[in-house]
C-alpha cells in the first residue's frame, strides 16, 4: 500500500498570507490527524478528522483550520501567517477499525514564513 | 492530562553495543504507548506499540520495548546498534480511557548517535 502523502513538501510564505496543505491518507484509512513540529514546542496535535467531521482539536488559535473530503483526503489551512507558524506539518492516518490505534505519518510539509 | 518524558536529549553508543532510549509517561488511566523514529527531512516512522498483553513488545528493525507499569516507563532497546539506527526517536502516549480523543502526546525526542 502506498503511504501517507503530503503536498507540497516545501513552502515559503510571507507574514499575513494564508496557506493550504494537503494530505492523502493510506488507502482504507478514514481518520486523518495533523501535527505541528517545531524545535521549541516539539510535536503538537492540531486536529483529527474522520467521516468529514472534526473529532478533536488541539490548543491552537482559530487561524488553524482543516477539513476532510468524502474520499478521506484532508486539507489544513493557516490564515494570517505569523513567523512562529514556521514548522514541519505532519499528517497521520489510521484505520477506524482493526489496528485503529496506530497512526502512520506522512513525510510532512515544511513551511517557512518570512 | 497525559504527558511523556524523554530525559536524555542525546544517547551515544558504539556500533554493536546494546542501546536503550528512555521514556516515562503519565496518564489518568491505562496507557497506549508508541515509539516512532524520524530520519532527517522525513516524517515519523512507526516502530512499535504497547496496547495490552506481554510487557515486552517487539517491533521493526530489531527494536523492542519493555512496558513497566510500576515505574511508568516504556524504554526502547536494541541488542546490537547499527550506524543506520542514528536518528531522532520519539515516545508517545494516549490514555485508553479517553476514547473521544485519540491524539498522541509526544515526548521531546532523543537523538541517538551510533558511532562506527
Amino acid at each position: 500500500k502506498a503511504g501517507v502523502t503530503q503536498t507540497p513538501r516545501y513552502l515559503i510564505k510571507t507574514r499575513g498570507q494564508q496557506v493550504t496543505l494537503s494530505c492523502s491518507p493510506i488507502s482504507g484509512h478514514r481518520s486523518v490527524s495533523w501535527y505541528q513540529q517545531t524545535p521549541g514546542q516539539g510535536l503538537q496535535f492540531l486536529f483529527e478528522y474522520f467521516s468529514e467531521t472534526q473529532r478533536n482539536k488541539g490548543n491552537f488559535p482559530g487561524r488553524f483550520s482543516g477539513r476532510q473530503f468524502s474520499n478521506s483526503r484532508s486539507e489544513m489551512n493557516v490564515s494570517t501567517l505569523e513567523l512562529g507558524d514556521s514548522a514541519l506539518y505532519l499528517c497521520a492516518s489510521r484505520p477506524i477499525q482493526g489496528e485503529q490505534e496506530t497512526q502512520y505519518f506522512g513525510p510532512g510539509t515544511r513551511l517557512l514564513v518570512l | 492530562a497525559q504527558s511523556v518524558a524523554q530525559p536524555e536529549d542525546q544517547v551515544n553508543v558504539a556500533e554493536g553495543n546494546p542501546l536503550t532510549v528512555k521514556c516515562t509517561y503519565s496518564v489518568s488511566g491505562n496507557p497506549y504507548l508508541f515509539w516512532y523514529v524520524q530520519y532527517p527531512n522525513r516524517g515519523l516512522q512507526f516502530l512499535l506499540k504497547y496496547i495490552t498483553g506481554d510487557n515486552l513488545v517487539k517491533g521493526s528493525y530489531g527494536f523492542e520495548a519493555e512496558f513497566n507499569k510500576s515505574q511508568t516507563s516504556f524504554h526502547l532497546k536494541k541488542p546490537s546498534a547499527l550506524v543506520s539506527d542514528s536518528a531522532l526517536y520519539f515516545c508517545a502516549v494516549r490514555d485508553y480511557m479517553d476514547m473521544g480523543r485519540r491524539a498522541l502526546t509526544f515526548g521531546s525526542g532523543t537523538r541517538l548517535q551510533v558511532q562506527p
